[in-house]
């Protein structure tokens, strides 16, 4: 079964500081896209950050920054300079893309609060 | 490339009663998506939807479910007769052409009763 584990259900920071989401999957594909959605509380699925699994240089979006560790099945977010617009579900995800199918599995999400 | 624009923002309606959501006309993608997220929970996949068929389910739609797109206007998800546990949110998503992401639209709330 292809299952998403999100090991922190919640985690806080105080604003300005780094903080690191943790996220494992578990995959018997070679190909697959891997990716962090944020909800916020008006609940809308936001993009952060997407990685492909064949690149080996990881991903960075501004303030947040991967650690892909592709042997582990290991697909970390880091926050940096936190702010207060952070705090939200963050949700990692997986898709398989093979014939078409575009089917995102997701964990169960960990819920960051920033601390002013 | 234009969201994803969903309707109603929020329903309310009685246990037993019919419910359409609906993604908003975008004309030019093949590719949608419903998910479903019930409060609390993590998203889950429902159906894909290609070339006004259904091209893959899930365990959770049933036949309670159905997704059709009525002479290429809008995408429309119904749930035949509601329980009080298809009380979640639900997002139209499509696939970002060339780049194997999908984008969520803002959601539906439904709330059974």
């Amino acid at each position: 079964a292809q299952t998403v584990t999100q090991s922190q259900p919640e985690m806080s920071v105080q604003e300005a500081e780094t903080v690191t989401l943790s996220c494992t999957y578990d995959t018997s594909e070679s190909d697959y896209y891997l990716f962090w959605y944020k909800q916020p509380p008006s609940r809308q699925m936001i993009l952060v950050i997407r990685q492909e699994a064949y690149k080996q240089q990881n991903a960075t979006e501004n303030r947040f920054s991967v650690n892909f560790q592709k042997a582990a099945k290991s697909f970390s977010l880091k926050i940096s300079d936190s702010q207060l617009g952070d705090a939200a579900m963050y949700f990692c995800a997986y898709i398989t893309p093979g014939a078409g199918s575009y089917q995102l599995t997701f964990g169960k999400g960990t819920k960051l609060s920033v601390i002013p | 490339e234009p969201e994803v624009t969903q309707t109603p923002s929020h329903q309310v309606t009685q246990m037993g009663q019919e419910v359409i959501l609906r993604c908003v006309p975008i004309s030019n993608h093949l590719y949608f998506y419903w998910y479903r997220q019930i409060l609390g929970q993590k998203v889950e996949f429902l159906v894909s939807f290609y070339n006004n068929e259904i091209s893959e389910k899930s365990e959770i739609f049933d036949d309670q479910f159905s997704v059709e797109r009525p002479d290429g206007s809008n995408f429309t998800l119904k749930i035949r007769s509601t329980k009080l546990e298809d009380s979640a949110m639900y997002f139209c998503a499509r696939i970002s052409s060339g780049a194997n992401v999908l984008t969520f639209g803002a959601g539906s709330r439904l709330t059974v009763l």
